[in-house]
């Protein structure tokens, strides 16, 4: 079955101690993303990855980091984690190399005490 | 910045109205245009998108929206709602000249009321 795998799903942790949450695609898409979403806020961009070894930053990169070694793997890195990181995070990934549609994960609840 | 907002926050309708969630986006280039859904429990999922042509784009469950680009808008529309079509809806935007990045609207969370 086609789909974007995050895990954890849920995970609740202390001020500045380091995670890692996980996002993996079985399509062979190039393009893959991490969004927080916040109430009221929708959701917004952290970072993106063109393809293997490409990353940019999204509308709000502070805090976080990516990085995208194989085409299926793009893990979101939070090196010091902020009660301000508490969100619902998503991860996406899309057919091409360029922005299209978005396929997403099934979310992961971050909080941080 | 890119910015893109979505005026109602929270939509009540009772089945059979009509809807229409407005969509503004902040910026004159070329962009690439999507509205997106979040069922109860469910994943975010593509309702339809715009590139080019006709500007009038039909979905998935009897959705449409239409880009007008002198208002910067792309509105969503259904004719006659279901309670099955409570959700929140997500507008979200790619300037094509600003590379690679996709701009999401705040939502508007629908209630159909059976």
């Amino acid at each position: 079955e086609a789909q974007v795998t995050q895990n954890p799903r849920y995970l609740i942790t202390v001020t500045g101690k380091k995670l890692t949450v996980t996002c993996s695609q079985n399509m062979n898409h190039e393009y893959m993303s991490w969004y927080r979403q916040d109430p009221g806020l929708g959701l917004r961009q952290i970072y993106y990855s063109m393809n293997v070894e490409v990353t940019d930053k999204g509308d709000v990169p502070e805090g976080y980091k990516v990085s995208r070694k194989e085409k299926r793997n793009f893990p979101l890195i939070l090196e010091s984690p902020s009660p301000n990181q508490t969100s619902l995070y998503f991860c996406a990934s899309s057919t091409t190399s360029g922005v299209d549609t978005q396929y997403f994960g099934p979310g992961t609840r971050l909080t941080v005490l | 910045a890119q910015s893109v907002s979505q005026h109602n926050h929270h939509v009540i309708l009772s089945e059979a109205a009509s809807l229409e969630l407005g969509c503004n986006y902040s910026y004159g280039g070329t962009v690439n245009l999507f509205w997106y859904v979040q069922y109860p429990g469910q994943h975010l999922q593509l309702l339809l998108k715009y590139f080019s042509g006709d500007p009038l784009v039909k979905g998935i469950k009897g959705f449409e929206a239409e880009f007008i680009k002198s208002k910067f808008s792309f509105n969503l529309r259904k004719p006659s709602v279901q309670w099955s079509d409570t959700a929140e809806y997500f507008c979200a935007v790619n300037e094509i000249r600003a590379g690679n990045m996709l701009t999401f609207g705040g939502g508007t969370r629908l209630m159909v009321k059976p």
